[in-house]
């Protein structure tokens, strides 16, 4: 299996803020990756795709990087309403997850 | 509206079956894969299991293979989770989502809202 490697497990910013969140394949992917939110009770919602590509509707202050082994995910200027897990999950072979970043409000 | 509903979760015995049922609607369900993904209270996500558009292919998690199968009625637009000798840590909530391709590569897009199973 293919291991995703999230950092940190969490962060506390301000409103504003930028925020990013690390990930890592313990081997090349290519750019088959993706990035979910998970807000508390609520099942996950799709956000980046394919490593950089984003999903329809979701705001543009999300944002996406990385091939290989190496992703990064962004929030140009962290809302209230972001607080939410975020977790990267990779196709190349059969899916697996990141542990997950929860993010919180400073 | 995409939507996908699951139906099934409940408290059974360690050793015990369940089958998870899931409902979809909104789109072509035969063009696309269909996934199990579960949460454990309080942890991260697991992919469980995946069957291909057609139902030809099916992948599972080393954690679930040999007691699990997926399966789908293309003419009922409903993929199902049967879950055999089921151990306290299978306890979590089951998600089925919709994948977009017809295979396990590419992004679940639509997830529906979970169904929580307890072993104990």
């Amino acid at each position: 299996d293919i291991q995703m490697t999230q950092s940190p497990s969490s962060l506390s910013a301000s409103v504003g803020d930028r925020v990013t969140i690390a990930c890592q394949a313990s081997q090349h992917i290519r750019n088959y990756l993706n990035w979910y939110q998970q807000k508390p009770g609520k099942a996950p919602k799709l956000l980046i795709y394919d490593a950089s590509n984003l999903e329809t509707g979701v705001p543009s202050r999300f944002s996406g990087s990385g091939s290989g082994t190496d992703f990064t995910f962004t929030i140009s200027s962290l809302q209230p309403e972001d607080i939410a897990t975020y977790y990267c999950q990779q196709y190349d072979t059969l899916p697996t997850f990141g542990q997950g970043t929860r993010v919180e409000i400073k | 509206e995409v939507q996908l509903l699951e139906s099934g979760g409940g408290l059974v015995q360690p050793g015990g079956s369940l089958r998870l049922s899931c409902a979809a609607s909104g789109f072509t369900f035969t063009s696309y894969a269909l996934s199990w993904v579960r949460q454990a209270p309080g942890k991260g996500l697991e992919w469980v299991a995946t069957i291909s558009d057609g139902g030809g292919s099916r992948y599972y998690a080393e954690s679930v293979r040999g007691r699990f199968t997926i399966s789908r009625d293309n003419s009922k637009n409903t993929v199902d989770l049967q879950m055999n000798s089921l151990r306290v840590e299978d306890t979590a909530v089951y998600y089925c989502v919709k994948g977009r391709y017809i295979n396990y590569r590419g992004a679940a897009d639509v997830w529906g809202q979970g169904t929580m199973v307890t072993v104990s």
